[in-house]
């Protein structure tokens, strides 16, 4: 069983849409959380970033951490075409110092 | 501009030959590491790194080599490339300070073709 799963997709979802993107992990130590957005050909962007548990919310995009269900979701409100990208979830359970587990990315297309 | 940046953007080599890959950052970030990317896969940790002249082995580092003689710097040598390190490498920098100032930078990519 790999560290982190996460649905490849595609998820493909009308404009204007309310997104939902999950991973689930087995790591225990796991305590930093963090979601990616990556376009085609590019290097992957920093979204949003948790401590442990709870939510945290930055414009249309909502991050929530389950610790307790070794659970993490990224929510995407009013999804844009612009949206459409593949989203990686990450973490680490050291403060940087380690380097990020990743799941294997949800290709998400908005359609217009 | 700053950033992070690596070099070349494209490199395509042979079987058994050596390859470096570049990695340059201006944040003066103290960590630093390389990740390959891989369709089936997702990003993978190859090598990491805390400080100048102190790395680590991560997930994938057998066939790869790296040094890190300045901060800003962080070379990935492919010792005797084989077919099966055909991928997508990425350099990343962070530098945490406390537990809310932890992020990740990666930088474009170097798409990698061993034939």
């Amino acid at each position: 069983q790999k560290e982190v799963e996460q649905d490849p997709g595609p998820l493909s979802v009308p404009e204007g849409a309310i997104v939902s993107l999950n991973c689930t992990y087995s790591n225990s130590a796991f305590q930093y959380f963090m979601w990616y957005r990556q376009y085609s050909r590019k290097g992957p962007e920093l979204l949003m970033y948790t401590y442990s548990s709870g939510n945290k919310e930055d414009g249309r995009f909502t991050a929530q951490v389950d610790k307790s269900s070794k659970y993490i979701s990224l929510f995407i409100r009013d999804s844009q075409p612009s949206d459409s990208a593949t989203y990686l979830c990450a973490m680490e359970s050291g403060g940087g110092a380690d380097g990020l587990t990743f799941g294997k990315g949800t290709h998400l297309i908005i359609q217009p | 501009d700053a950033g992070i940046t690596q070099s070349p953007r494209y490199k395509i080599t042979e079987t058994g030959r050596q390859v470096t890959l570049m990695c340059h950052q201006t944040w003066s970030h103290s960590y630093m590491f390389w990740y390959r990317q891989d369709l089936g896969h997702g990003l993978r940790l190859i090598y990491y790194s805390a400080a100048a002249d102190i790395t680590d082995k991560g997930e994938v580092s057998d066939g790869y080599v790296v040094s890190r003689s300045k901060t800003e710097n962080f070379p990935l040598t492919l010792e005797s490339a084989t077919r099966s390190q055909t991928s997508v490498y990425f350099c990343a920098s962070s530098e945490p300070v406390g537990q809310e100032a932890y992020e990740q930078y990666f930088g474009p990519g170097t798409r990698l073709t061993v034939t």
